[in-house]
C-alpha cells in the first residue's frame, strides 16, 4: 500500500511566522505535489515536482516554496504566514506521467489543517 | 476556460438508498477522467479511471459513467451505507500537458 504521510494534522501559526510543512511518501514515486483545499473550491496546485530538486508553480505559488532534496520528501515552506493562507493542504504523490496514462493516480497524505492568527 | 463543474453541491440520502452524483466538463483535450472519494479529514482515495474510450467502470457498488461527447460522467452509489458519507471529486487530465482540472466536489451525506 501507498502510504503518504503529512508531518503534522493541525498547526496553528501566527501571522508573519515561518511555516514547514513535511511531506514523505515510502512508493518511490517521481511526482510529487503540494495542493490546498478551501470550502467550495476543487483542489488548487501550489507545486509540483518531478524529480529531486527540480519543481515547478502550480496555479497558485505566490507566498509559498517548496524544497526537495530526497526522492521522498517534499516540503512546502510559508516564507511568512498570512490569515489568507489559512487551508487545508494536501500533499500527494504519483508515478510519472508522461508517456505513462494510468500512471497519474495520486496518492494522497491525510492533510494539514493550517489556521493563521 | 477548462472547468469541471460537480452536482449537486451537497446531498443527504437515506442509508439503503441509490443516488447519483454528475460532473460536467469543458476541459480540452481529454485525457482521462477519476473519481476519488475524500473522507472528513482525510485525503482523496481514488475510486475509478475511465478513459476516451470507456463509457462504463465499476468498483463494488460505484459505478462511474462517462460520455465524452457530451462531456459528462456520473458516479452512481448503489445500496448506500453510512460509510459512503464523504466527499466525491471528479478531476480531468488534459491529454497535452497532463494537468488535472480538478471539481468542487459533492458532499454525500448517508442518514441511518
Amino acid at each position: 500500500d501507498v502510504k503518504v504521510t503529512q508531518s503534522s494534522r493541525y498547526l496553528v501559526k501566527r501571522t508573519g511566522e515561518k511555516v514547514f510543512l513535511e511531506c514523505v511518501q515510502d512508493m518511490d514515486h517521481e511526482n510529487m505535489f503540494w495542493y490546498r483545499q478551501d470550502p467550495g473550491l476543487g483542489l488548487r496546485l501550489i507545486y509540483f515536482s518531478y524529480d529531486v530538486k527540480m519543481k515547478e508553480k502550480g496555479d497558485i505559488p505566490e507566498g509559498y516554496s517548496v524544497s526537495r532534496e530526497k526522492k521522498e520528501r517534499f516540503s512546502l515552506i510559508l516564507e511568512s504566514a498570512s490569515t489568507n493562507q489559512t487551508s487545508m493542504y494536501l500533499c500527494a504523490s504519483s508515478l510519472p506521467s508522461g508517456g505513462a496514462r494510468w500512471g497519474e493516480t495520486q496518492y494522497f497524505g491525510p492533510g494539514t489543517r493550517l489556521l493563521v492568527l | 476556460k477548462n472547468q469541471v463543474e460537480q452536482s449537486p453541491q451537497s446531498l443527504i440520502i437515506l442509508e439503503g438508498k441509490n443516488c447519483t452524483l454528475q460532473c460536467n466538463y469543458t476541459v480540452s483535450p481529454f485525457s482521462n477522467l477519476r473519481w476519488y472519494k475524500q473522507d472528513t479529514g482525510r485525503g482523496p482515495v481514488s475510486l475509478t479511471i475511465m478513459t476516451f474510450s470507456e463509457n462504463t467502470k465499476s468498483n463494488g457498488r460505484y459505478t462511474a459513467t462517462l460520455d465524452a461527447d457530451t462531456k459528462q460522467s456520473s458516479l452512481h452509489i448503489t445500496a448506500s451505507q453510512l460509510s459512503d458519507s464523504a466527499s466525491y471529486i471528479c478531476v480531468v487530465t488534459m491529454d497535452s500537458n497532463y494537468q488535472l482540472i480538478w471539481g468542487a466536489g459533492t458532499k454525500l451525506i448517508i442518514k441511518p
